[in-house]
């Protein structure tokens, strides 16, 4: 059973950069089926998709937010990592880290629990 | 990029069906047939429910269905339950490599 696991600061001030590793078990990140994404959600909004990254470290971005936003991916770790720099109130949001079908895109089958980012000073 | 068009609320009684809709355009829904529907109930991760337009994953019930027409993706839900209160959220594939989802509907089930 493939689990998905969130961690990093749940605090961070304005114009820092916030940054997340989710951690993949029950499964290999290098398996080359899958597609590492990254995903957000305000308070009492909707799903709002990051990025993604594939093992070879090829990436794409929302670009809304494609000048602030860096995925990686460490392999050896089997953990991949969101980096959003110059944080805004507007930032404040639970991010989910996700797996996405290579030959099925926008098919996310395994979430994280999310974990919360408060953006304050 | 702007979001997929949802109805922000449905409702229905147990036992009857509702259709979501989820629209786009022919540079996202109406050019591949890669929408996914997600369920989300409060403080929870969203769960899939259905992906590449019409296909349920093991484990989700057959009350569920979807399909598409044109830049217009659909979410039915067949024989209501309590359970099935939740919001929805829709998810297309884009022509630049990206991904949408929709604002997000409420479903209340009466």
């Amino acid at each position: 059973q493939v689990q998905l696991q969130e961690s990093g600061p749940g605090l961070v001030k304005p114009s820092q950069t916030l940054s997340l590793t989710c951690t993949v078990s029950g499964g290999s990140i290098s398996s080359g089926s899958y597609y590492w994404s990254w995903i957000r959600q305000p308070a009492g909004k909707g799903l709002e998709w990051i990025g993604r990254i594939y093992t070879s470290g090829s990436t794409n971005y929302n670009p809304s937010l494609k000048s602030r936003v860096t995925i990686s991916v460490d392999t050896s770790k089997n953990q991949f990592s969101l980096k959003l720099s110059s944080v805004t109130a507007a930032d404040t949001a639970v991010y989910y880290c996700a797996r996405e079908g290579l030959l099925s895109p926008a098919h996310f089958d395994y979430w994280g629990q999310g974990t919360l980012v408060t953006v304050s000073s | 990029q702007s979001a997929l068009t949802q109805p922000a609320s449905v409702s229905g009684s147990p036992g009857q069906s509702i259709t979501i809709s989820c629209t786009g355009t022919s540079s996202d829904v109406g050019g591949y047939n890669y929408v996914s529907w997600y369920q989300q109930h409060p403080g929870k991760a969203p769960k899939l429910m259905i992906y590449d337009v019409s296909n349920r994953p093991s484990g989700v019930s057959n009350r569920f269905s979807g399909s598409k027409s044109g830049n217009t993706a659909s979410l039915t839900i067949s024989g209501l339950q309590a359970e099935d209160e939740a919001d929805y959220y829709c998810s297309s594939y884009t022509s630049s490599s990206t991904l949408l989802f929709g604002g997000g509907t409420k479903l209340t089930v009466l």
